[in-house]
């Protein structure tokens, strides 16, 4: 059973609009939520990441949501360029209390993102 | 500024081979990790290790062995491929656990298992 799940596989935008990517989790002990980009034949890079003790974090055109009660968080890129077209991951990692739980990162299936021209 | 670099890059294998897979970082980071790829599974974890010497089971270790001899090595073995190892490979490091240090992954080993 997928501990971090992205329900939707593709998604497409205008440039300039805004996307949103969706991401819920099961466990609700992860302490630390991650999302990387990847583009086609190159291994995923990190892009922004947020702690359970926030529920915002901004970075220049991207900002992650996190509601610890729905499990749920999101990825806004405001505005969308074509360079943001790419498979986006949601992850999640450490467990409150068990130091030894942040070694590991559980990884969501991904969305592939297309933004129009 | 190499980063982490994987070695193959494209491998096919028949059933029952072995091979093992390479993976270097400059970055004199602790951590070090594989993942495998596959549609719909995102990545998943097989095996990591938080320092020379030390190696430990992620979520699909069997199959797979691995082994961190140098710090700035970690090998993945196939001893017996199969079919269902078909996947894209990736290697990661981390200079320390993972709230403070994201993850940084190499180019991928796209292997195919017939």
């Amino acid at each position: 059973d997928q501990q971090v799940k992205q329900n939707s596989p593709s998604l497409s935008v205008q440039e300039g609009r805004i996307s949103i990517l969706n991401c819920d989790y099961t466990n609700s002990m992860f302490d630390y939520f991650l999302w990387y980009k990847k583009y086609p034949a190159e291994g995923p890079t990190f892009l922004i990441s947020i702690s359970s003790i926030k529920d915002k974090n901004e970075d220049g055109r991207f900002t992650v949501f996190l509601n610890k009660s729905a499990k749920h968080l999101s990825l806004h890129i405001v505005p969308s360029q074509p360079g943001d077209s790419a498979v986006y991951f949601c992850a999640a990692s450490g467990e409150k209390g068990m130091k030894t739980s942040y070694d590991k990162v559980i990884f969501g299936p991904g969305t592939s993102l297309s933004v129009i021209p | 500024n190499a980063g982490v670099t994987q070695t193959p890059k494209f491998r096919v294998l028949k059933t029952g081979q072995s091979m093992t897979l390479l993976c270097a970082q400059d970055m004199n980071h602790e951590y070090m990790y594989w993942y495998r790829q596959d549609p719909g599974m995102g990545l998943r974890l097989i095996h990591y290790s938080v320092g020379e010497g030390t190696t430990a089971k992620g979520e699909v270790p069997d199959g797979y062995n691995v082994s961190r001899l140098k710090k700035q090595n970690f090998l993945l073995g196939l001893e017996s491929a199969a079919p269902s190892q078909t996947s894209v490979y990736f290697c990661a490091s981390s200079y320390g656990q993972l709230y403070n240090s994201p993850l940084h992954f190499g180019n991928g080993t796209r292997l195919t298992v017939t």
